[in-house]
């Protein structure tokens, strides 16, 4: 597609449910990067992608966030368990090879009730 | 590990002034630098990407430059309209992610 697209856009839970957030990254954009903006605050880098393999995981907050990239395309932010705290804007970006620059998406708001 | 630090942390000036924003960055070795704008509620656009081996970058009356050696880049914009307030963020890519300053909340007065 044109652009990073994200979905859904907006996602109210109640606590203790699990939620999937999907990525769509820009075609031929083989690295891929999840990130998260609290009420307020600066974006925090969860977890980045090349191909299918994620050699960094370092900024997943804890156990109960996963993720996963299929084909080399398209990617899952699992949040299982979810509680207050995890409400937050999770936004999805996609580049080419270092050097090129990041797309980002247009965010999933996420609300936990 | 890399931290950037974006100063002021909210600027409001009058339509027509030109205004510069300054990010400043502790690792050098820094491989890009890459400006965003965020409108509120919404996701990041890309303004400028200055890489490696450039010293600035210039679209329409966007101006950013970066100076490796002293940690520092700089985001001008000339002739200031109401529609250019927003959240102004910058962001240096090293070790395969980009690291954000906590950005610059601007507002144009008419």
């Amino acid at each position: 597609g044109a652009g990073v697209s994200q979905s859904p856009s907006n996602k109210v839970t109640e606590k203790g449910k699990d939620v999937e957030l999907r990525c769509d990254p820009i075609s031929g954009h083989t690295a891929l990067y999840w990130y998260r903006q609290s009420l307020g605050q600066g974006l925090e880098f969860l977890i980045y992608f090349q191909g299918n393999s994620a050699p960094d995981k370092s900024g997943l907050p804890s156990d109960r966030f996963s993720a996963e990239r299929t084909g080399g395309s398209v990617s899952t932010l699992t949040i299982q368990r979810t509680q207050q705290e995890d409400s937050a804007v999770y936004l999805c970006a996609s580049s080419l090879p270092q050097g090129y620059g990041y797309t980002f998406g247009s965010g999933t708001r996420l609300t936990v009730v | 590990k890399q931290e950037v630090t974006q100063i002021p942390a909210a600027l409001s000036v009058p339509e027509g002034e030109n205004l510069v924003l300054n990010c400043s960055f502790t690792d050098s070795a820094i491989y890009n630098l890459q400006w965003f704008r965020q409108d509120p509620g919404k996701g990041l656009t890309s303004l400028l990407l200055i890489q490696s081996s450039q010293r600035e970058q210039t679209s329409g009356r966007l101006n950013a430059s970066l100076d490796k050696s002293s940690g520092r880049s700089t985001l001008y914009i000339a002739a200031s309209q109401p529609g250019d307030s927003a959240t102004y963020l910058c962001a240096g890519e090293g070790a395969q992610k980009l690291v954000f300053g906590q950005g610059t909340r601007l507002t144009i007065n008419p």
